[in-house]
């Protein structure tokens, strides 16, 4: 079965630090990978897919097939990008539900 | 971007009643909904996967007679909780899937459940 492991549950870092939000996914065959996000009272938002390979927000994440990971980075936090992040796995993009990691909520510290 | 309603967004019911969450994507059509819970400060938990026209995929360990999930239009799926007990408060929320646009998913807001 498939499975998302987001280690960290809770990262605290310094406004204008660097963040590293883990991800690693385990699927034998070929996944897509998101991050979603969910900030404050607000709902969950797509982030980022894999597929995209777009910069949103200042966030980047590359796939590793090696590692099996899908870690989220980003080279200056902000206070605005205190939220909770979930990392989450489709094996394909037809009618499949999301895997979603337990998440890691980020604070970002003034 | 597509927008996912939910309604009503937070309900009270006494134990044994039931209670009825609509999920409507409001300017796309969506043939798969998906159905999640969530506990507080943990993450989303899968319960069904709802198809348009057909019977909807429950996940192992949740209660399709408990949990009903109605997908009769293109832009509707409805979960109702049947004879609701304290254990089942939770948050529950529904996805749409837009295969016009990559086959993303849109998450509805959320309802609130209390089950007195």
């Amino acid at each position: 079965a498939q499975r998302v492991t987001q280690p960290e549950k809770l990262l605290s870092v310094f406004k204008g630090a660097p963040v590293e939000l883990k991800c690693n996914y385990s699927y034998s065959g070929s996944p897509e990978l998101f991050w979603y996000v969910q900030y404050s009272r607000q709902r969950l938002q797509l982030l980022l897919r894999h597929i995209s390979r777009e910069s949103i927000k200042g966030f980047t994440a590359d796939l590793n097939k090696g590692e099996t990971s899908f870690h989220l980075k980003k080279p200056f936090a902000q206070e605005e990008d205190s939220a909770m992040y979930y990392c989450a796995l489709s094996i394909n993009s037809g009618n499949t539900p999301l895997v979603f990691g337990k998440g890691t909520r980020l604070s970002v510290i003034a | 971007g597509a927008v996912v309603s939910q309604h009503p967004s937070w309900v009270i019911c006494k134990s044994g009643t039931s209670v009825k969450i609509e999920c409507r994507s409001l300017d796309f059509q969506a043939t798969t909904m998906f159905w999640y819970r969530q506990f507080p400060k943990q993450s989303l938990m899968l319960m069904a996967t709802s198809n348009e026209g057909s019977k909807a995929t429950y996940e192992q360990g949740v209660e399709k007679d408990k949990f009903l999930i109605n997908h009769a239009s293109l832009t509707l799926s409805t979960l109702t909780v049947t004879s609701a007990h304290p254990e089942d408060s939770s948050f529950y929320i529904c996805s749409a899937r837009d295969e016009a646009r990559s086959d993303e998913q849109y998450f509805g807001p959320g309802t609130r459940l209390t089950v007195t």
